[in-house]
């Protein structure tokens, strides 16, 4: 599967918006992009995804370069209850239903 | 909201026990997936099953199996417990690829297995 890169870790203030970069300069036509994040002492959650175009639901919103070469997962408000660690993950339709999970971006918000 | 149910948060065991890790899934997904997390090694893929008595090999299978007898369950076996098993084991499910492509994964809260 193609490789993503993410920062370590980011910092926010409550109730500022937050993007989340991530590159995927190998990504095939087939490959969707996946957002999860984990929150302390839970298991990951699903946040979004997508394909081609940018995406919004209720957690939040994902942009999808042109060249789909990286993408922004955005928080619009962040809450302190956003402070998790953040995956970007690539999943190729032939890989079935695999994820493949890198190190993610550390999210601290702070009061 | 799917629900996605690991038998226990905690556990304690001594090498070479026999050790199993239960999960049921409250959805009738066909997918299901173990995994363990580590700090600095992220999750990875120990086995996962795409349908009742079928099963796959992840990742890092080596020293362990997998039954699902049932739909709704999957469980992790530990064959002979050794120290370089302790870790949180994640235990997830999704629908099958017929209900389409890009089905997300649902996790459970986590097993801290420790073995001593």
């Amino acid at each position: 599967d193609a490789k993503t890169t993410q920062p370590n870790s980011m910092e926010s203030n409550e109730e500022e918006p937050v993007h989340l970069p991530c590159n995927h300069s190998t990504i095939s036509g087939t490959d969707y992009i996946h957002w999860y994040r984990q929150l302390p002492s839970q298991g990951p959650e699903y946040v979004i995804h997508g394909l081609t175009s940018n995406v919004n639901n209720r957690m939040a919103s994902l942009a999808i370069a042109e060249d789909r070469k990286s993408s922004t997962l955005i928080l619009h408000r962040a809450t302190l209850r956003d402070a998790a660690v953040y995956y970007c993950i690539l999943r190729r339709e032939t890989s079935g239903s695999r994820l493949t999970f890198g190190e993610g971006t550390q999210l601290t918000v702070n009061p | 909201d799917v629900k996605v149910t690991q038998s226990s948060r905690y556990l304690v065991k001594r090498t070479g026990e026999k050790v199993f890790l239960e999960c049921v899934q409250d959805m009738d997904h066909e997918n299901m997936f173990w995994y363990r997390q580590d700090p600095g090694l992220g999750l990875r893929l120990i086995y996962f099953s795409y349908d009742v008595k079928m099963k796959e090999k992840g990742d890092i299978p080596e020293g362990y199996s997998v039954s699902r007898e049932k739909k709704e369950r999957f469980s992790l076996i530990l064959e002979s417990a050794s120290t370089n098993q302790t870790s949180m084991y994640l235990c997830a499910s999704s629908p099958g690829q017929r209900r389409g492509y890009g089905q997300p994964q649902h996790f459970g809260d986590g097993t801290r297995l420790s073995i001593l």
